[in-house]
C-alpha cells in the first residue's frame, strides 16, 4: 500500500498569502497525484487531476506539481473562500489511497 | 446536471448489516466506473470500494483490506444506481459514507468528479 504523508497538518495564513502544501508518497506514482479540497459539512472537491491539471471550473490560482514521490499544491494567493482541508490521493494503484490531509486556516 | 444522492445510512448494532445506496443522475451512469470513500467525522478520508465500468461491459471490482470480505460494491445500471451492502459491521466503520464518480468514462482512472452529501452509518450497540 503506498503511503501518502501530508505537510503540514495545519497552515496559518493571512489572505492574500501564498499556500504551499505538501504531499509525499511511500513509493513512486508518477504523476497520478489529485488533490481535493474540502469545507466543514461538504464532501470534497476535486482540485487538480494528475499532479498539475486543473479540475473544471477551479481557478488559476490553484497549481500543483511534482512527480514520483514529492508533490506540492500552491495557492498563489489566499481567498477568504479557501479556507478549507486539502488532501492528496493517489490513484496509481490498488488500494487507492488518501493523504491524511493539510487545514489551511486564518492566521 | 449530475447529481449524486446516497441513502440508507443509520444506527446499527455491531455484527449487523446495512445497505447503501447511491441514486445517480445528469450523466451515462453505465459508462462510469463508481466508488464508495468514508470518513469518520473529523478525520481523513479512506477509499473503500471501486467498481470498473469497462466497454466490454465487465466490471472489475476493488476493495480495501478493511472492509474485504464484509463488504460488496454493485451496481444497477437500469436504475442508475449503485450500492454498497455493509455486513459483519464493526464500531470501526463508523462514517460518512460517500459516493464519488470516476472523472473519465470507461476505465481505470480514479480522480473523483462528483461526490453525494454522504449518508452516516453509526455502529454501536
Amino acid at each position: 500500500e503506498i503511503v501518502l504523508t501530508q505537510s503540514p497538518a495545519t497552515l496559518s495564513l493571512s489572505p492574500g498569502e501564498r499556500a504551499t502544501l505538501s504531499c509525499r508518497a511511500s513509493q513512486s506514482v508518477s504523476s497520478y497525484l489529485v488533490w481535493y479540497q474540502q469545507k466543514p459539512g461538504q464532501a470534497p472537491r476535486l482540485l487538480i487531476y494528475d499532479s498539475s491539471n486543473r479540475a473544471t471550473g477551479i481557478p488559476a490560482r490553484f497549481s500543483g506539481s511534482g512527480s514520483g514521490t514529492d508533490f506540492t499544491l500552491t495557492i498563489s494567493s489566499l481567498e477568504p473562500e479557501d479556507f478549507a482541508v486539502y488532501y492528496c490521493q493517489q490513484r496509481g494503484s490498488w488500494p487507492l489511497t488518501f493523504g491524511g490531509g493539510t487545514k489551511v486556516d486564518i492566521k | 446536471e449530475v447529481q449524486l444522492v446516497e441513502s440508507g445510512g443509520g444506527l446499527v448494532k455491531p455484527g449487523g448489516s446495512l445497505r447503501l445506496s447511491c441514486a445517480a443522475s445528469g450523466f451515462t451512469f453505465s459508462s462510469y466506473s463508481m466508488n464508495w470513500v468514508r470518513q469518520v467525522p473529523g478525520k481523513g478520508l479512506e477509499w473503500v470500494s471501486s467498481i470498473i465500468s469497462t466497454r466490454s461491459s465487465s466490471s472489475n471490482i476493488y476493495y480495501a483490506d478493511s472492509v474485504k470480505g464484509r463488504f460488496t460494491i454493485s451496481r444497477d445500471n437500469a436504475k442508475n444506481s449503485l450500492y454498497l451492502q455493509m455486513n459483519s459491521l464493526r464500531a470501526e466503520d463508523t462514517a460518512v459514507y460517500y459516493c464519488a464518480r470516476d472523472r473519465y468514462a470507461y476505465g481505470d482512472y480514479h480522480a473523483f468528479d462528483y461526490w453525494g452529501q454522504g449518508t452516516l452509518v453509526t455502529v454501536s450497540s
